[in-house]
């Protein structure tokens, strides 16, 4: 089945600890990104990688990091997590050209404490 | 910067009932999508609209696009209470190669 991956689903978690939420996808799509989404504010790109090796920054990167190091793969890095990173993290991804639209992820609720 | 509204945000509806959601974006674009959310959930893809003049429908749900106007419509016919969720429309504006959301409109069908 045609699909994005994203693990975990649900993670709480403490102020300062490292964490990944990875991302995974097996429809051998080109681009990838990472959204939050939070009442009142919506949904909001993070970042965006248009291929392997190939990443840029989106809405609202700050205090994230990612790396694409193979095609399928897209993991989301909170280095140092805060109380204000605590959302409902969804990853998607396309075909180049967008034609098909977008798949997303299943999402990651994520809670800092 | 592209800014995509949609209305209404909220949306109250007697099944059997016919309403329209209306999506406004602020700069050229041709790719359109909506997509769905239930409470808690991902975001499941309804339509991809491409070009001017698209319309596409798919059982009590029917969307539109008019890239001149920079409008899109979202046409629920004879509501039904599983159509209860957020209905969301994105806009690809083609730089940074992301999608801009509206705000998303909750629908909630009354028996």
């Amino acid at each position: 089945e045609a699909q994005v991956t994203q693990n975990p689903r649900y993670l709480i978690t403490v102020t300062g600890k490292k964490l990944t939420v990875t991302c995974s996808q097996n429809m051998n799509h080109e681009y990838m990104s990472w959204y939050r989404q939070d009442p009142g504010l919506g949904l909001r790109q993070i970042y965006y990688s248009m291929n392997v090796e190939v990443t840029d920054k989106g809405d609202v990167p700050e205090g994230y990091k990612v790396s694409r190091k193979e095609k399928r793969n897209f993991p989301l890095i909170l280095e140092s997590p805060s109380p204000n990173q605590t959302s409902l993290y969804f990853c998607a991804s396309s075909l180049t050209g967008f034609y098909y639209g977008y798949t997303f992820g299943s999402g990651t609720r994520l809670t800092v404490v | 910067e592209l800014k995509v509204e949609q209305n209404p945000l909220f949306l109250s509806m007697q099944e059997g009932k016919n309403y329209t959601i209306y999506c406004n974006y602020s700069t050229t674009s041709d790719r359109l999508y909506w997509y769905r959310q239930d409470p808690g959930k991902s975001l499941e893809s309804l339509f991809v609209l491409l070009s001017n003049g698209a319309v596409k429908q798919e059982g009590r749900l029917m969307a539109s696009l008019d890239t001149k106007a920079r409008l899109s419509t979202l046409h629920i016919t004879a509501a039904v209470h599983d159509l209860s969720a957020t209905y969301f429309c994105a806009v690809d504006g083609g730089s940074n190669y992301k999608l801009t959301f509206g705000k998303g409109t909750l629908l909630t069908v009354n028996p």
